[in-house]
């Protein structure tokens, strides 16, 4: 009865190639989140989505694309994959943008750009 | 814009001493602030949350109270355990976005 998950947990590529990054919640929620964390823990918004339509678009370079095809599911496509890029990536989920809902993490998906 | 300082770690305690993981913020309006907790190896988990100024937040021993005079939300617990070895983030959440500190790490040895 996991609450968000992600796939794959651990992704190994080569530079140059693109990959996706699956997210998932059974929490009934209306808004979900990417995250990237670095190497030194430094955490930050990337994207969120509410009811499939984008409301946050951080400075991220447009080789990232977010997809959210219902609800419950939004996806994070990677094109070109650069060193730079190796970090883990949290998928999160809330009741709405309301800042008093909480946020619900998934575990994380450590890239490596080798 | 809205920003998150927290102390720089690591902090190293002895089991049963007194933890304060320091957390101040900037912001507009009246966000909502919280502590996350990150075990070695595990994704982020939500330790305690205030909502408004003087609200106090509490869980497994852990206690932060949301001061607007003084823009801060420190992180206490008066005795703690091995089990509480964990990176510490503290954060504000505006319209929309949830705003980070950059994580503390906390060593609790025997």
């Amino acid at each position: 009865d996991t609450a968000v998950s992600q796939t794959p947990k651990y992704l190994v590529t080569q530079m140059g190639n693109d990959k996706s990054i699956k997210c998932e919640q059974n929490l009934g929620h209306d808004t979900m989140y990417w995250y990237k964390q670095d190497s030194k823990k430094f955490l930050k918004i990337m994207f969120s989505y509410n009811n499939k339509e984008l409301i946050i678009n951080e400075t991220v370079p447009n080789r990232f694309s977010p997809k959210s095809p219902d609800k419950a599911h939004l996806n994070l496509h990677i094109n070109s994959l650069e060193l730079g890029d190796s970090a883990v990536y949290f998928c999160a989920s809330s009741q709405s943008p309301n800042p008093y809902n909480e946020q619900f993490f998934g575990p994380g998906t450590r890239l490596t750009v080798l | 814009g809205n920003s998150v300082t927290q102390m720089e770690g690591p902090v190293t305690l002895s089991e049963e001493a007194f933890l304060t993981i320091n957390c101040t913020y900037t912001a507009t309006g009246y966000p909502s602030l919280f502590w996350y907790v990150q075990y070695p190896g595990e994704g982020l988990q939500l330790l305690l949350k205030a909502t408004k100024a003087d609200d106090k937040g509490s869980n497994k021993g852990f206690e932060a109270t949301y001061r607007k005079e003084t823009t801060s939300f420190h992180l206490e617990k008066g005795s703690v355990q091995v089990s509480d070895s964990a990176v510490y983030f503290c954060a504000l959440k505006g319209f929309q976005k949830l705003v980070f500190g950059t994580g503390t790490r906390l060593l609790v040895s025997p």
